[in-house]
């Protein structure tokens, strides 16, 4: 069956700390990829999105995420988060571009 | 309107009565999506809509779930004789399909209907 793994449930960071944010899926064929956000009291947002060309994407708030291909991974990364960063992420894959499989989600705390 | 939308916010009942909630899409968004997410969980795909084609119901977990979509426009997800564990916040979702693709963009999220099963 598809599915998403997130590695990390729980990530704890101080300010200016770098992240990055595990993303598996178990899908052999073409997929598109996502990472939404939720803030707290808000609703679910997109992040970034890949579906195809360059492997790296960069979204909003400078994060970027990057797809390797041949490890069937998507990662979340940001080179120094802010004490806004603090929300709840999950990465999604949809194979072949409709139904939508979402992780787990991995909830960030950024310390101030 | 501006967004998707989705009544109740919140839903209180009692265990075994049936209890229906609405899901307004993004005007002109041809698909339409529903997900569960329990408490500490993530999102649990449920079904989807995508235009004039037939549903996508294989995440439905059981027969007393059910949804309907009007054309391309309101949803409604039914679940039948509730039982506890169907107490969770039920999300919404409706995109655009992206024409050079010939599949569907981002998902745009509602604010969720707080489901508790007492």
């Amino acid at each position: 069956a598809q599915s998403v793994s997130q590695h990390n449930h729980h990530v704890i960071l101080s300010e200016a700390a770098s992240l990055e944010l595990g993303c598996n899926y178990s899908y052999g064929g073409t997929v598109n990829l996502f990472w939404y956000v939720q803030y707290p009291g808000q609703h679910l947002q997109l992040l970034l999105k890949y579906f195809s060309g360059d492997p790296l994407v960069k979204g909003i708030k400078g994060f970027e995420a990057e797809f390797i291909k041949s490890k069937f991974s998507f990662n979340l990364r940001k080179p120094s988060v802010q004490w806004s960063d603090t929300a709840e992420y999950f990465c999604a894959v949809a194979p072949g571009g409709f139904k939508t499989i979402f992780g787990a989600g991995t909830r960030l705390f950024v310390k101030a | 309107g501006a967004g998707v939308s989705q009544s109740p916010s919140n839903k209180v009942t009692e265990k075994g009565k049936d209890v229906e909630l609405r899901c307004d899409p993004i005007s002109g968004h041809t698909a339409l999506y529903w997900y569960r997410q329990r408490l500490g969980q993530g999102l649990e795909f449920l079904i989807y809509f995508q235009g004039n084609s037939a549903p996508d119901k294989s995440g439905l977990p059981s027969d007393r779930f059910s949804a309907e979509r009007t054309g391309e426009s309101v949803s409604t997800l039914t679940i039948q004789r509730t039982q506890q564990e169907d107490s969770a916040v039920y999300l919404c979702a409706s995109s655009a399909r992206d024409r050079e693709r010939r599949n569907y963009n981002e998902q745009f999220f509602g604010p969720g209907t707080r489901l508790t099963v007492l």
